[in-house]
């Protein structure tokens, strides 16, 4: 069952923009990770947190967890077209290795 | 290849038939894991395996379903009498484990559609 909840479903900026998504889970995690899917398929790895890790930089990319809150966001600076894609968050929790996903965010970036 | 291949890309099949989704992992990685994508429920986990065995079938949404990997490399995800509900992406993973924390990369997806 689907555990995180993205925010917005949709996003739509332009070019340069930078871009927020955000993530809530309900219950403790090992580690938060950060996915792009494009065009409905495969899932490609951006950037992985962990529990009591509070914040982590990837080239333009930015994550936050705030474990208190049991969220997370991330921040894409200097949009590109190509960052439009899909883009979810995933966590670990507890001793299982399966990756519960959240509905995910639409990310359309206009030249 | 150095990625999860997964194939076919693409199964359209009808309903009441059986079909068989092959998952090629990235040689090396120990765990494979099970997902699907669909239009209503999202991403969903289905099963995962360590080497041969699959300590976690708790995603399959019924008896319909079966998974098994040999050789601790190609998995073959099997969905008999299939359903209209079944039409999703099946995605694959691979996993190594990484200082403590499973990083899981993905195939490209099984696109099944049943009519």
């Amino acid at each position: 069952s689907q555990q995180g909840e993205e925010d917005p479903q949709a996003l739509s900026i332009q070019e340069g923009e930078n871009a927020t998504m955000n993530c809530s889970y309900k219950t403790s995690i090992n580690n938060l990770q950060w996915y792009r899917q494009n065009s409905g398929r495969g899932l490609v790895h951006l950037i992985l947190i962990r529990s009591n890790e509070r914040e982590k930089h990837s080239g333009r990319l930015r994550v936050t967890l705030d474990t208190s809150k049991k969220s997370s966001s991330l921040l894409i600076t200097a949009s590109r077209a190509a960052d439009t894609a899909s883009y979810f968050c995933a966590t670990t929790q507890g001793g299982s290795e399966k990756l519960v996903f959240g509905k995910g965010t639409k990310l359309t970036v206009n030249p | 290849g150095a990625g999860v291949s997964q194939s076919p890309s693409n199964k359209v099949t009808e309903k009441g038939k059986d079909v068989e989704l092959r998952c090629d992992p990235i040689s090396g990685h120990t765990a494979l894991y099970w997902y699907r994508q669909s239009l209503g429920q999202g991403l969903e986990f289905l099963i995962y395996f360590q080497g041969n065995s699959a300590p976690d079938k708790s995603g399959l949404p019924s008896d319909r379903f079966s998974a098994e990997r040999t050789g601790g490399s190609v998995s073959t995800l099997t969905i008999q009498r299939t359903q209209q509900e079944d039409s999703a992406v099946y995605l694959c993973a691979s996993s190594l484990r990484l200082a403590g924390t499973h990083l899981q990369f993905f195939g490209p997806g099984t696109r099944l559609t049943v009519l």
